[in-house]
Order: structure tokens, then sequence, then C-alpha cells
């Protein structure tokens, strides 16, 4: 979706180094998800974030949403193999509570 | 089972044929969603049940698309005159309350329109 902006598309990293994802947005985001996807597969709900300034971890995961609410980085801490896959960014963008809009994802791949 | 299923997993039709998708949302979950996922896309919206109401299909891409939840459990979408724009993966999902709590995605239904 345009609305969501994923940065970057596709990204490799070795193994143990950290990596980090963002969702921009014109919008204000209401409620903020983070998913992931492997190939094939449904989505694994990550975190969701609704307070500006509001950081979550979770294991090696952090996802923080900025104090304006309208963008989201979501960072990676010594990757691992199973850190591979896609990465995808939905929010409500219309403070609806319920639809959500999702970026275009973001694909990545572990090198060990 | 725990969670939400889908089915089929994989369907191929012919251009015209008519397909029905169906999803078993997890026991008692109020809300249920249906996304489509092009390849290399992220998930968008479709439309939205609440219990058996069908209160958004502002993202249904044509009148050849319709859904329903009956018992306000199942739910089934179908497509009339497929198109082979119409391949893609179809998602749904459920979440136990109305706003704000996560949804939880089923494996996706890959519709293949030759």
């Amino acid at each position: 979706s345009q609305e969501l902006e994923q940065s970057p598309q596709s990204l490799i990293v070795q193994e143990g180094k950290n990596l980090t994802i963002n969702c921009t947005s014109s919008k204000t985001l209401y409620g903020l998800y983070w998913y992931k996807q492997k190939y094939g597969e449904g989505l694994i709900f990550l975190m969701m974030l609704q307070k500006g300034g509001e950081e979550k971890s979770h294991e090696k995961i952090t996802a923080k949403l900025d104090e304006k609410k309208q963008q989201s980085s979501l960072h990676i801490t010594a990757s691992q193999p199973s850190h591979a896959g896609i990465y995808l960014c939905g929010a409500d963008l219309v403070a609806a509570g319920n639809k959500l809009t999702f970026g275009g994802g973001t694909r990545v791949l572990v090198k060990p | 089972g725990a969670g939400v299923s889908q089915s089929p997993r994989y369907k191929v039709a012919k251009r015209g044929q008519d397909v029905a998708l169906r999803c078993d949302p997890i026991s008692g979950h109020v809300s249920l969603f249906w996304y489509q996922q092009a390849l290399g896309q992220g998930p968008e919206f479709l439309t939205y049940f609440q219990n058996e109401a069908q209160l958004d299909k502002s993202g249904l891409p044509s009148d050849r698309f319709f859904a329903e939840r009956p018992e306000g459990s199942v739910s089934t979408l179908k497509i009339q005159r497929t198109q082979q724009e119409d391949s893609a993966v179809y998602l749904c999902a459920s979440s136990q309350d109305f706003a704000y709590n996560e949804q939880f995605f089923g494996p996706g239904t890959r519709l293949t329109v030759l």
C-alpha cells in the first residue's frame, strides 16, 4: 500500500548482525502491528503498538512507535537464521480499530 | 484446532469458473477479516464481519466478489466468473473483540486462475 511504506524492501544480513526495518505513513498510525510471514504461510503476530513513543521487546526483537505516531521501526539484535522471512507492518489508519492497511513487506535473509 | 483454518489451501480455476473459499475462525472470535495478497505484496483488506454482520466491504474489488458469515462463525468468500487478475493468496483472520486486538491469520488459500 502506498499509504504505508516499508524500507528496505529486502536485506541480507550476516548471522549475528543487527538489522532495522522502517514503516512510515503520512497518516496517523492509530494501531501499528508487526507480523512475520514465511513463504506459503499465514502471518505470525509479533507486536502491537498504540501509544506515541511506545516501545516493546520480545526476545531479540524490539519495535518502536514514534511520538508523532507516523513511523515505526522493528529492530532485530544479533540476527539468527530463524529470523529470516518477510516482515510486514500493518496499521489502522482510520481509527476504526479493525481493518488493517499493510506495507509491502521487507524480505530478510540471514546468512550463516 | 486452535488456530484459523482455511480450505482449500490451493485452488486452480479456469477463467470464468466460480470458486468458494472457506474460513474457520478461532472459536468465539467476534471479528473476521478477509485480505487478498498478490505475489510480492502486502495483504490488502477486502471485507470485515462482526459476528454475522458484514460491516465493511469497501475492499471488495468488484461485484464478482461476495462474502458471507451466516451464523457468525464460518465464513465463505465467493468469486464469480474468475479472471486472471484474481490470482492471489486469500487470507482470513479473526480477532477476539471489536478493536485493537491481535488478528490471528490463517495459512491462506492460493488461487490460480488459468
